[in-house]
């Protein structure tokens, strides 16, 4: 079975810094990647995906992901934080071709961006 | 295109009550799947179903069930309800199994009393 672990429940980042939000995965043979988002009282927003080649993905609102397969690690991150960026974020897994598990969700990671 | 819409947005309900919760997925979606959201337990899957037939199912009891019609709508349905089962409920559609971009509405936020 596939897992995902968001080893922070919460990074703190200063608006104009950096921000990285850790994942890493389980799962057998090769695997489909994904980064949501999700505001208070809001669905799951798509921000990126891995699926095959190039080994950084961009995505939506200037975010960023690394696919490390040695590591097994898919990080998001943003060159420039932005306090609009402050949010719940959600790696998740899905083994290619499909898993009868649907998306395998880590716990999720609270963005916080101060001003 | 209009995104994915559940119906309701927010649900109170009392312990051994039944309630369902309605899905209707993108304009030509044909997949739809169900999660469960909590503090505890954070996503977890349901199921998943595609023309009208459960594909696959997590690992939650048989109280939890739902359906898909022809036009690809889908509902959930929790019998019995019990206060663990308060949480936010999300439908995910997508074109079709194959396809590994899903999309997800806003929820139904489900308080069992």
């Amino acid at each position: 079975a596939q897992s995902v672990a968001q080893p922070e429940d919460q990074v703190n980042v200063a608006e104009g810094n950096p921000l990285t939000v850790k994942c890493t995965y389980s799962v057998s043979g090769n695997p489909y990647l994904f980064w949501y988002v999700q505001y208070p009282n809001r669905g799951l927003q798509f921000l990126l995906k891995y699926i095959t080649g190039d080994n950084l993905v961009k995505g939506s609102y200037g975010f960023e992901a690394e696919f490390n397969k040695s590591q097994t690690s898919f990080h998001l991150k943003k060159p420039s934080a932005l306090v609009s960026d402050s949010a719940l974020y959600f790696c998740a897994v899905t083994p290619r071709g499909g898993g009868a598990d649907g998306l395998t969700f880590g716990k999720g990671t609270h963005l916080i961006i101060q001003p | 295109k209009a995104g994915v819409t559940q119906t309701p947005r927010y649900l109170i309900k009392t312990r051994g009550q039944q309630v369902t919760l309605s899905c209707s997925p993108i304009s030509g979606h044909r997949s739809v799947s169900w999660y469960q959201q909590t503090p505890g337990q954070g996503l977890q899957f349901l199921f998943e179903y595609f023309s009208e037939t459960q594909r696959n199912k997590g690992n939650f009891p048989g109280r939890f069930s739902g359906r898909q019609f022809s036009n690809s709508r889908s509902e959930m349905n929790v019998s019995t309800l019990e206060l663990g089962d308060s949480a936010l409920y999300l439908c995910a559609s997508r074109l079709a199994v194959t396809d590994n971009e899903q999309f997800f509405g806003p929820g139904t936020r489900l308080t069992v009393l």
